[in-house]
């Protein structure tokens, strides 16, 4: 299993361009997200998708638009990239476990993404 | 609405010491409480989780963490740091609907010689 993956690793736009950041699981996963790290932050949702055909914003959805196309794949847009989006943005997975328990979230590695 | 906080930015502490990092949470019902790291230029990792059960709960590479409810706490636990602990610790708190997970900012841990 790769768990998730991310692509691009690193990015780097101008004002005003547009870009889709890819996720991608093969853990069978319903649920899926979208992050945002800064520093002395921590990580911000900015999207999340509870299951195939849904999705809802998080704490910070302005400037994002996402899309589940499938159970495996969740991306990321910029329609108009920002200075103020420059972050590493990270993508995570997870499953309810049976009888109702917590369960984690699995993290990509990241997309670096400076707007200059 | 629920949040975390990490009162420490930033920690040193020497290698072979004991470590505990400091984590309350609020959060209107049972919490599910977790604990991740992540080292430079990583993903997260998750070291342990709560959701129930007994109040310790161990985790992977030697670290415990102890829920104590009364204190809105889950502070993690390390007897004896070792260089490779050197990272980035972030909990995290859980709402019932298992949807939405809300993470502290983080606390950074330095090993010293």
């Amino acid at each position: 299993n790769a768990g998730v993956t991310q692509t691009p690793k690193f990015q780097v736009l101008k004002t005003g361009q547009s870009m889709t950041l890819q996720c991608a699981q093969d853990m069978n996963h319903n649920s899926m997200y979208w992050y945002r790290q800064d520093p002395g932050m921590g990580l911000r949702l900015i999207y999340y998708s509870a299951s195939e055909g849904t999705t809802d914003k998080g704490e910070v959805p302005n400037g994002y638009n996402v899309s589940r196309l499938n159970k495996r794949e969740f991306s990321l847009r910029l329609e108009s990239a920002a200075p103020s989006q420059t972050s590493v943005y990270f993508c995570a997975s997870r499953e309810r476990l049976a009888g109702g328990a917590a369960y984690e979230q699995y993290f990509g590695p990241g997309t670096r993404l400076t707007v200059t | 609405a629920q949040s975390v906080t990490q009162p420490d930015i930033h920690i040193t502490v020497s290698e072979g010491a004991s470590l505990e990092l400091r984590c309350n949470y609020s959060y209107g019902a049972t919490p599910y409480l977790f604990w991740y790291v992540q080292s430079p230029g990583q993903g997260l990792q998750l070291l342990l989780k709560y959701f129930s059960g007994d109040t310790l709960v161990q985790g992977i590479k030697g670290f415990e963490a102890e829920f104590k409810r009364s204190q809105s706490s889950f502070n993690l636990r390390k007897p004896s740091v070792h260089w490779s602990d050197a990272a980035e610790y972030f909990c995290a708190v859980g709402s019932g609907g298992y949807q939405k997970v809300t993470f502290g900012t983080g606390t950074k841990l330095q090993v010293i010689p």
